[in-house]
C-alpha cells in the first residue's frame, strides 16, 4: 500500500492567513492526489481532484500543487467555515489511502 | 441535488455481522462507483470497498476476507456486511460516489462494536 504522510498533524491560524498543508506518498502517485475536507457531523467534501483541480462549487481560495510524491494544499486567506481537518488521499493504485489528517484550529 | 444516508444498527455484538445500507436519492444509482470508507475513533481514513451499479466490486485486502458490498439498483441502495467485528472495527462509516476519488459523501454512522 501507499503510505500518505501528511504534515503538520495540526495547526493554529486566525482569519485572513495563508495556511499550507504538505501530503507525501510514500511512492510516485503522479498526479492522481486528491483533498478532502472534514468537519463533525457533517458529509466530507471533496475540494482538490488531480492534485490541483479544483472540484465545482469549491471558492477559488483553496489551491492544491505538486506530483509525483509531495503535494501542497493552500488556503489564501482563511475563513471561519474552513477550520476543520484535511486529508489527502491517492488515488493512484488500489487500495485508495489517506493521509493522517490536518485539524486546522483557532488561533 | 444528489444525496447519500447511511442507515443500520448503531451497536453490534462482537464476532457478529456489521450491515449497513446506504440510500442514493435525488439522483440515479446507475453508471457510478459506489464506496464504503470507515474513520476509526480519532484515527484516519480506510477505503473498505467499492461496487460499480452493475455489480462489479474491490475491497481492501486488508479487509477483503470479511467484507461484502452488494448493489440493489431498483431500490437506489448499496450495502455494506463485514463480518465476525471485532472492537477494532469501532467507527464512523460513510458511504460515498466514487472508485478512487470521492466527489459525494453520506454525513457518516457510527457504529460501536461491544457486548
Amino acid at each position: 500500500d501507499i503510505q500518505m504522510t501528511q504534515s503538520p498533524s495540526s495547526l493554529s491560524a486566525s482569519v485572513g492567513d495563508r495556511v499550507t498543508i504538505t501530503c507525501r506518498a510514500s511512492q510516485r502517485t503522479t498526479n492522481y492526489l486528491n483533498w478532502y475536507q472534514l468537519k463533525p457531523g457533517k458529509a466530507p467534501n471533496l475540494l482538490i481532484y488531480g492534485a490541483s483541480t479544483l472540484q465545482s462549487g469549491v471558492p477559488s481560495r483553496f489551491s492544491g500543487s505538486g506530483s509525483g510524491t509531495d503535494f501542497t494544499l493552500t488556503i489564501s486567506s482563511l475563513q471561519p467555515e474552513d477550520f476543520a481537518t484535511y486529508y489527502c488521499q491517492q488515488s493512484y493504485s488500489i487500495p485508495p489511502t489517506f493521509g493522517g489528517g490536518t485539524k486546522v484550529e483557532i488561533k | 441535488q444528489v444525496q447519500l444516508q447511511e442507515s443500520g444498527p448503531g451497536l453490534v455484538k462482537p464476532s457478529e455481522t456489521l450491515s449497513l445500507i446506504c440510500t442514493v436519492s435525488g439522483g440515479s444509482i446507475s453508471s457510478y462507483y459506489w464506496s464504503w470508507i470507515r474513520q476509526p475513533p480519532g484515527k484516519g481514513l480506510e477505503w473498505i470497498g467499492y461496487i460499480y451499479y452493475s455489480g462489479s466490486t474491490n475491497y481492501n485486502p486488508s479487509l477483503k476476507s470479511r467484507v461484502t458490498i452488494s448493489v440493489d439498483v431498483s431500490k437506489s441502495q448499496f450495502s455494506l456486511k463485514l463480518n465476525s467485528v471485532t472492537t477494532a472495527d469501532t467507527a464512523l462509516y460513510y458511504c460515498a460516489r466514487g472508485r478512487d476519488g470521492y466527489d459525494l459523501w453520506g454525513q457518516g454512522t457510527l457504529v460501536t462494536v461491544s457486548s
